[in-house]
């Protein structure tokens, strides 16, 4: 596609809950990035695939969080028993390959937890 | 967590002034650094990028600096217009296997007609 494509845009749940965001990243790029945002504050880093592995997924807060990736394109983020802390915009980013390249965000699927 | 990123520090600018935006980072054995500019329920945009082997780039109305000695990196943005308002991130690479790019909680231009 032309650019990274998250869905839902909005997604409105209630505490306990389990969600999935969906990422579909650019066609041809093989790196993909989770990050969270709370209002107002930076981005915080969830998880980075390179294809379908993870190599790094150290930012996931707890157990309750989980990726995944197929295909090497799309993934999807998983949050179990959802608290209201969770509430936040959660971005996705590709980059065509790896180290040291800019990436591209999507628009970012806003969680609320009720 | 502390919710301090609730207020944002602001730089306020006449519409046709520069601006100076200013970072520190973290890791003084970062090697790529990035700009990104977020508008309102938008994702952050790319801006521009420097590598560690340079300490100055230029794009179009806007330049970013690096001092490394000082772990510092600057955006200047020429000629500032209402369509540059918006929170602005810097970004570093921690480098390595992981390419974890590392954000620093923004700074709001807001640009005055």
């Amino acid at each position: 596609g032309a650019g990274v494509s998250q869905s839902p845009s909005n997604k409105v749940t209630e505490k306990g809950k389990d969600v999935e965001l969906r990422c579909d990243p650019i066609s041809g790029h093989t790196a993909l990035y989770w990050y969270r945002q709370s209002l107002g504050q930076g981005l915080e880093f969830l998880i980075y695939f390179q294809g379908n592995s993870a190599p790094d997924k150290s930012g996931l807060p707890s157990d309750r969080f989980s990726a995944e990736r197929t295909g090497g394109s799309v993934s999807t983020l998983t949050i179990q028993r959802t608290q209201q802390e969770d509430s936040a915009v959660y971005l996705c980013a590709s980059s065509l390959s790896g180290p040291n390249e800019k990436l591209f965000f999507g628009s970012g699927t806003q969680l609320s937890v009720l | 967590g502390e919710s301090v990123g609730l207020h944002l520090p602001t730089l306020s600018v006449q519409e046709g002034d520069n601006s100076i935006i200013n970072c520190a980072y973290s890791n003084s054995a970062s090697d790529y650094f990035i700009w990104y500019k977020q508008e309102s329920g938008k994702g952050p945009q790319f801006i521009i990028d420097i590598r560690s082997n340079m300490d100055k780039r230029q794009g179009q109305r806007v330049t970013v600096l690096l001092n490394k000695t000082v772990k510092h990196l600057s955006l200047q943005i020429a000629a500032t217009q209402p369509g540059d308002s918006a929170v602005y991130f810097c970004a570093e690479n921690y480098g390595g296997a992981t390419n974890k790019l590392i954000f620093g909680t923004g700074t709001l231009l807001a640009v005055q007609p």
